[in-house]
């Protein structure tokens, strides 16, 4: 199983955009990267998936290079309320349950 | 939907008694994952199953934890006997294999507290 590596904590301030990139060296050919978040007191919340290049959904981007070993989930704009943990994930299509969430990064968004 | 639904949000026992935690999956849903969230060890899968089979419980800390599956709108959790260190967040989380997508839907988490 590919294996994740992101920072454990990131600050910012309201209105910035927040960039989070996650270390993934091993990924293997059929992996998808996989971004999840998760508020205080909340289960986890899936955001996007991507494959490679650039993937855009109504919450997020997903930039992946060219290589694959890594990623960068990015928050654009972000609020008070983007305060969470955010996983990176790396799985087969439908890998289910492969997929290892790990510790996170706990963004912090300051007014 | 309504969602995955557990109960009971909040389970406080004392240590050696049986503990049995509920999940509804969304309807349709052909897997169902139960993970244990601590500050130390962060988000575990303990088990999970498809179409109501268990398929890997290599997650599952010992032979006091226990999950079943009668059905597919239904499983549970049970802890006998109950210890202080299985204090914990229990989340139950359902996915659909055919949307491809390694996306899970959560439950809003059993908070076990064992005195």
């Amino acid at each position: 199983l590919a294996k994740t590596t992101q920072p454990i904590s990131m600050d910012s301030y309201e209105g910035q955009e927040v960039n989070i990139t996650c270390s993934h060296n091993n990924i293997a050919t059929n992996d998808y990267i996989t971004w999840y978040q998760q508020f205080p007191s909340q289960g986890p919340r899936f955001i996007i998936q991507g494959y490679k290049t650039k993937v855009t959904n109504e919450v997020a981007s997903l930039f992946i290079p060219a290589d694959r070993k890594s990623s960068t989930l990015s928050l654009p704009r972000v609020s008070l309320s983007d305060t969470a943990v955010y996983y990176c994930l790396v799985g087969d299509r439908g890998s289910q349950g492969n997929l290892i969430f790990g510790k996170g990064t706990k963004l912090s968004v300051k007014p | 939907d309504a969602g995955v639904i557990q109960s009971p949000r909040h389970e406080v026992t004392e240590m050696g008694q049986e503990v049995t935690l509920r999940c509804k999956p969304i309807s349709g849903h052909d897997y169902l994952f139960w993970y244990r969230q601590t500050m130390m060890r962060g988000l575990e899968l303990l088990i999970y199953f498809n179409n109501n089979v268990p398929i890997d419980d290599s997650g599952m800390p010992e032979d006091r934890f226990s999950a079943k599956m009668p059905n597919a709108s239904f499983s549970t959790l049970k802890i006998q006997p109950s210890e202080p260190r299985d204090s914990a967040v229990y989340f139950c989380a359902s996915s659909l294999w055919s949307s491809g997508a390694n996306e899970q839907y959560f439950g809003p988490g059993t908070r076990l507290t064992v005195t």
